[in-house]
């Protein structure tokens, strides 16, 4: 069975920290990598995605990916109040279809 | 351009009694998914369309479950007869062909309350 594991948090930092998400995943045929953060009673809305070993990066939002070690995580820098919300992991396999969920971190960022 | 939405936003019903929850994806996706998130639980796949037809229905819960997408535009979830176990969020989300890009985007959810 497929699994994505996240830490529930919450996570809490104060305002203009980094703030670091973590997610494992067990199947290594796992091929895209996505970050969506939801705002309660809100639509999940994509961060960013990666597909290849290393770094990518957007504005504030970094994400990075390990495939050897099975682990994605996204660090969000100069984090803001409005950056709280739940940030879920999202793992799709090789025929790119059905995303695999992680049960979601809350973090807070506290003014 | 308008995103995904859902109707409707939230329903209660008692144990037994039929639901139908609709969902509309942005115009021209042909790739259209049913998630579904009970408390405390990690948002899990229920089926997926492509166009009209169910390309991946592996994750349906039960007989109880009928999902349907004439046309291929709009679909909809009836759940008949529900029971307290079905209530969570259920998750629409839709996806063009042929884009190269994986991402799904998400409708806000229909919270289903069986009591």
């Amino acid at each position: 069975q497929k699994e994505v594991e996240q830490n529930s948090g919450p996570l809490s930092v104060p305002e203009g920290a980094i703030a670091s998400l973590n997610c494992t995943y067990s199947d290594r045929g796992s091929q895209s990598f996505f970050w969506y953060r939801q705002y309660s009673g809100k639509s999940p809305e994509l961060i960013m995605f990666i597909y290849s070993n290393g770094d990518k990066e957007d504005g504030r939002f970094t994400a990075q990916l390990n495939k050897a070690s099975q682990y994605v995580s996204l660090l969000i820098r100069d984090s803001q109040p409005s950056d709280s919300a739940t940030y879920l992991c999202a793992v799709i396999e090789y025929n790119f279809n059905k995303f695999y969920f992680g049960s979601g971190t809350k973090l807070n960022v506290k003014p | 351009e308008a995103g995904v939405t859902q109707f409707p936003s939230h329903s209660v019903i008692e144990k037994g009694q039929t639901v139908t929850l609709r969902c509309d994806p942005i115009s021209g996706h042909d790739n259209l998914y049913w998630y579904r998130r009970v408390m405390g639980k990690e948002i899990k796949f229920l089926l997926h369309f492509v166009k009209e037809s169910k390309q991946d229905e592996s994750g349906m819960p039960n007989n109880r479950f009928l999902a349907e997408r004439t046309g291929g535009t709009y679909s909809t979830l009836k759940v008949q007869p529900a029971e307290l176990e079905d209530s969570g969020v259920y998750f629409c989300a839709s996806r063009p062909s042929g884009s190269g890009s994986y991402e799904q985007y998400f409708g806000p959810g229909t919270r289903l309350t069986v009591t």
